[in-house]
C-alpha cells in the first residue's frame, strides 16, 4: 500500500485567505484525489487529479476555488481559495492502490476558518 | 440524497463478542464496495472489500457480505478486540475502487469495551 503524507495537518486561517495543501506519495501513482468531510458529514470528493491534464472536479465544486495542481506522479496540492467559515473542514488527498481497487488515504488537513 | 448510509451513528461491544456494522446504498450501478477504519487525527485505513459479483469476502477477523437484492452490506468483526474501536465507514463504486468516486456514508463509530 501507498504511504500518504500531507502538510499541514492543521492550519487556522483567516476568512478572504488561501491555503496551500500538499499530498506526498512514497510512490509513483496515477490517480490521486482530493476529498472533504465536513463536521459530521461523510467524505466527498473535490477532484481528481492525474499527471499532466488538467483536475476534473465533480459537481459543486470548481477550479477557481479548489485550485489543484498535479506535476509528478508522487505529489498534488490543493488551494482552498477566498476562505470562509464554511470551508471548515478536514480535506483528504488519496491514491489509487497497487492493486487497483482501492484507495489509500493521507492524514487528512483540518482546517479552521475564524 | 444520501446513496450510501450507515443508519447507526455508534455500536458498543464487549471484547471477543461480534461485531456488526450495516450498510445500505440505493444505486443499483455500484459494482464495488470498501470498509476504511479510521482512527482519531488519522486518515482513513483501507480494511476490506468486495465486488458485486461475490456475496462474501473474508480476511482473518473481518468478513464483509453483500446483499445486492436487498442493497444491503454488513461487516463482521470476529472477535472484537479493543484496538477495533474506531469510526468504521462504508463506500461504494460505480467503476472500481481506485478508479474514481468513492461514495462513503457517514461512519458508525465502534467502541469495543474489554
Amino acid at each position: 500500500s501507498a504511504v500518504i503524507s500531507q502538510k499541514p495537518s492543521r492550519d487556522i486561517c483567516q476568512r478572504g485567505t488561501s491555503l496551500t495543501i500538499q499530498c506526498q506519495v512514497d510512490s509513483q501513482v496515477t490517480m490521486m484525489f482530493w476529498y472533504r468531510q465536513q463536521p459530521g458529514q461523510s467524505l466527498t470528493l473535490i477532484a481528481t487529479a492525474n499527471q499532466g491534464s488538467e483536475a476534473t472536479y465533480e459537481s459543486g465544486f470548481v477550479i477557481d476555488k479548489f485550485p489543484i495542481s498535479r506535476p509528478n506522479l508522487t505529489f498534488s496540492t490543493l488551494t482552498v481559495s477566498n476562505m470562509s467559515p464554511e470551508d471548515s473542514s478536514i480535506y483528504l488527498c488519496s491514491a489509487d492502490g497497487l492493486a487497483g481497487n482501492e484507495q489509500y488515504f493521507g492524514p487528512g488537513t483540518r482546517l479552521t476558518v475564524t | 440524497d444520501q446513496q450510501v448510509k450507515q443508519n447507526s451513528p455508534s455500536l458498543s461491544v464487549q471484547e471477543g463478542r461480534i461485531s456488526i456494522l450495516n450498510c445500505d446504498y440505493t444505486n443499483s450501478m455500484f459494482d464495488y464496495f470498501l470498509w476504511y477504519k479510521k482512527y482519531p487525527a488519522e486518515g482513513p485505513t483501507f480494511l476490506i472489500s468486495i465486488s458485486s459479483i461475490k456475496d462474501k469476502n473474508e480476511d482473518g477477523r473481518f468478513t464483509v457480505f453483500l446483499n445486492k437484492s436487498a442493497k444491503h452490506l454488513s461487516l463482521h468483526i470476529v472477535p472484537s478486540q479493543p484496538g477495533d474501536s474506531a469510526v468504521y465507514f462504508c463506500a461504494a463504486s460505480a467503476n472500481g475502487g481506485s478508479q474514481g468516486n468513492l461514495i462513503f456514508g457517514k461512519g458508525t463509530k465502534l467502541s469495543v469495551k474489554p
